[in-house]
C-alpha cells in the first residue's frame, strides 16, 4: 500500500515569498504530524493534528508559520515572508497505534 | 523538561563488530522509538517499546524505565548499516521528541 507522501521533494525560493508544502498521509490514519530537520540534526517538532484539528501547534516557531488539514487527511504548512533560517527538511508522519510513518520530506532551500 | 540525549554522535565499526547505541531521556515516557534515516532518504520506523527488550533479525532495543535509558544494537554489523539512527521519546502528548542522531558507518 501507498505510504505518507510529501511534495515537492525539493524547493528552492527567495527570501521573503511564501511557500506551501503538502503531506498525503497513509489512508485512514487520523494523526498527522509536521516535523522539521536542520543539517546535521534530528527533527524538531512542529505541529500535530487529529482528524481535521490542530492538537499541538506548540512547536511552530512563529507566526509566518501555519498549517491546515482541512478534510482530515492532507495536510499543508505554509510558510509566509521565508528567512534564510527556515531551510530545512520538513517531515511529515502520519500515525496509528501510536507507530509514525514518515514521509521522504521536503527539502526547503531559501536562498 | 522532555530531553532526549545520544550516544555516540558518530560511530565507526569494521564489517562484523557489535554495536550499541544509547539514549537516555529526561523523565518517564509513554513510549520510546528508534528510527533510522539513510543519506538522503526518509526516516524509517525500527522499534516502539515502552519496556523491555524487542529483537528483528540483527537489530535489538532495549530499554530500562528506572535508569530512562533505551540501546539499540546491531550484531554482526553490514556496511548496508550505515545511517543515522534516531531515538525518540514519546512522553505525556502525541508528539515525540527526537535525540540528535548517531552516524554510524561500517567499512568492509
Amino acid at each position: 500500500g501507498a505510504g505518507v507522501s510529501q511534495t515537492p521533494s525539493n524547493k528552492v525560493t527567495e527570501k521573503g515569498k511564501y511557500v506551501e508544502l503538502r503531506c498525503d498521509p497513509i489512508s485512514g490514519h487520523t494523526a498527522l504530524y509536521w516535523y522539521r530537520q536542520s543539517l546535521g540534526q534530528g527533527p524538531e517538532f512542529l505541529i500535530y493534528f487529529q482528524g481535521t484539528g490542530a492538537a499541538d501547534d506548540s512547536g511552530l516557531p512563529n507566526d509566518r508559520f501555519f498549517a491546515v488539514r482541512p478534510e482530515g487527511s492532507v495536510s499543508t504548512l505554509k510558510i509566509q515572508r521565508t528567512e534564510r533560517g527556515d531551510s530545512a527538511v520538513y517531515l511529515c508522519a502520519s500515525s496509528a497505534n501510536n507507530e509514525q510513518f514518515f514521509g521522504p520530506g521536503t527539502r526547503l532551500t531559501v536562498l | 523538561k522532555n530531553e532526549v540525549e545520544q550516544s555516540p554522535q558518530n560511530l565507526t565499526a569494521q564489517e562484523g563488530e557489535f554495536i550499541t547505541i544509547n539514549c537516555s531521556y529526561s523523565v518517564g515516557i509513554s513510549a520510546l522509538h528508534w528510527l533510522q534515516q539513510h543519506p538522503g532518504g526518509g526516516i524509517v520506523s525500527l522499534f516502539m517499546l515502552s519496556s523491555g527488550k524487542k529483537k528483528h533479525g540483527r537489530l535489538i532495543a532495549t530499554i530500562n524505565i528506572q535508569e530512562k535509558h533505551s540501546s539499540l544494537h546491531i550484531t554482526a554489523s553490514h556496511p548496508r548499516d550505515s545511517a543515522v539512527y534516531i531515538c525518540a521519546a514519546r512522553f505525556n502528548t502525541d508528539k515525540l521528541i527526537f535525540g540528535t542522531g548517531t552516524r554510524l558507518q561500517v567499512f568492509p
